[in-house]
């Protein structure tokens, strides 16, 4: 089992559509949990962090639920330029070399396209 | 501010050659770097962490000998792929971890990535 999983979509959807992304992770040691956007032959870039009493950021809402280990990612009044791929990830603790620094584990990503 | 970059950005090669990429942090000193790799409609698979001056920890599955890195100072980590084959073709991320004022602890900034083709 992946440790973290997302539908990989494809989304297709208008321009001023609301659109939801979920995920789901499966080590609950994890500690923080983010959503990033990768654009085609591009780094992934962070988009938001995800806490637990939800967070907003303009047309982005993101959600957490540690006792479900899911995350969500809303998308309202989509733009063409949220078209892109959403990562689902999450970070936790590891030790190397003696250092402690945190893991990211990313989802496979959901793939959106939004359409005139 | 914490700005990343790579180079080379593309990269076509002969099998069995080998392949160095660099990744430098150019506005910070950098504690720890990461080396990702990500196939064509796949995630990002992290294949090890380095911390400078010492040896880097690979993910299980990653050869380190085939892949080999160096962070000789805070600000520049290396991925060498030796004898490079086809199935070594993927696009290949670096990340930069520091403490950076106003920004979140532990966050890693990435670079804009390596695509590597082996003919």
């Amino acid at each position: 089992r992946k440790e973290v999983e997302q539908d990989p979509g494809p989304f297709n959807v208008p321009e001023g559509a609301t659109v939801a992304f979920n995920c789901t992770y499966s080590n609950s040691a994890s500690q923080s949990f983010f959503w990033y956007r990768q654009d085609c032959r591009k780094e992934p870039k962070l988009l938001m962090s995800v806490y637990s009493s939800g967070n907003e950021d303009g047309r982005f809402t993101a959600q957490l639920n540690r006792a479900s280990q899911y995350i969500s990612l809303l998308i309202r009044d989509s733009k063409l330029s949220d078209s892109a791929t959403y990562l689902c990830v999450v970070k936790r603790s590891r030790n190397a070399g003696g250092t402690s620094y945190g893991k990211l584990t990313f989802g496979q990503g959901t793939i959106l396209t939004v359409h005139p | 501010g914490a700005v990343v970059s790579q180079h080379p950005s593309r990269v076509i090669c002969k099998s069995g050659t080998s392949v160095k990429i660099e990744c430098r942090s150019l506005d910070f000193q950098a504690t720890t770097m990461f080396w990702y790799r990500q196939f064509p409609k796949q995630s990002l698979m992290l294949m090890a962490t380095s911390n400078e001056g010492s040896k880097a920890t690979y993910e299980q599955g990653v050869e380190k000998d085939k892949f080999l890195i160096n962070h000789a100072s805070l600000t520049l980590s290396t991925l060498t792929v030796t004898s490079a084959h086809p199935e070594d073709s993927s696009f290949y991320i670096c990340s930069a971890s520091a403490q950076i004022a106003g920004g979140r602890p532990d966050t890693q900034y990435f670079g804009p990535g390596t695509r590597l083709t082996v003919l």
